[in-house]
């Protein structure tokens, strides 16, 4: 049964870099797209970017001149970078596997516990 | 950005009653809708995908349809660990969640 769990700091200071990490257990990182979303306190969850196992990558239009998503498959990992965080940046983030059905990437499952960042000085 | 919109916010039944969610998209997403629970303090869980089909392990009481812009998920019995909040989710154009139905039991 495939877990996975994000692991990084807990607080990033506002201008700074919050970096995540997802480890994979119980199955490979090849043939799925992985994916990283967000969910702010008190507030629904928005999709922030994915990468395949191959190292393609996209991410939310918003985001995306701020956002690096890489896989690194010899470790079963896949990670986030987000740079100059603001306070709304905070949120619990979750990391997720999705299928690829038909060249796109599918549903959600499994996801992550998540962990929570903050920003703040 | 495709706008999903769930109702009610919030929905309040008892055991073995019959719970109807309703998300709705601001265009036409044709079957490509999921709905997902979340239990408190655990991470989102596959419910249905494609609308109408269940995720592995999904107990048969929970069933979604619909398409184009109209979805349901309707729990047919409701039990007490159903208590979670429900997003549904589309990927027809980019990947948008519903800001959720908040179920108490």
């Amino acid at each position: 049964q495939v877990q996975l769990q994000e692991s990084g700091p807990g607080l990033v200071r506002p201008s700074e870099t919050l970096s995540l990490t997802c480890t994979v257990s119980g199955g490979s990182i090849s043939g799925y797209y992985w994916s990283w979303i967000r969910q702010p306190p008190g507030k629904g969850l928005e999709w922030i970017g994915y990468v395949s196992h191959t190292g393609s990558t996209n991410s939310i239009p918003s985001l995306k001149s701020r956002v690096t998503i890489s896989v690194d498959t010899s470790k079963n990992q896949f990670s986030l970078k987000l740079r100059s965080v603001t306070a709304a940046d905070t949120a619990v983030y979750y990391c997720a596997r999705a299928p690829i059905i038909r060249g796109a990437m599918g549903w959600f499952d499994p996801w992550g516990q998540g962990t929570l960042v903050t920003v703040s000085s | 950005e495709i706008v999903l919109t769930q109702s009610p916010a919030t929905l309040s039944l008892s055991p073995g009653e019959r719970a109807t969610l309703s998300c709705r998209a601001s265009q036409s997403v044709g079957s490509y809708l999921a709905w997902y629970q979340q239990k408190p303090g655990q991470a989102p869980r596959l419910l249905i995908y494609d609308a109408s089909n269940r995720a592995t392990g999904i107990p048969a009481r929970f069933s979604g349809s619909g398409s184009g812009t109209d979805f349901t998920l309707t729990i047919s019995s409701l039990e007490p660990e159903d208590v979670a909040v429900y997003f549904c989710q589309q990927r027809n154009n980019w990947y948008t969640f519903g800001q959720g139905t908040k179920l108490q039991i």
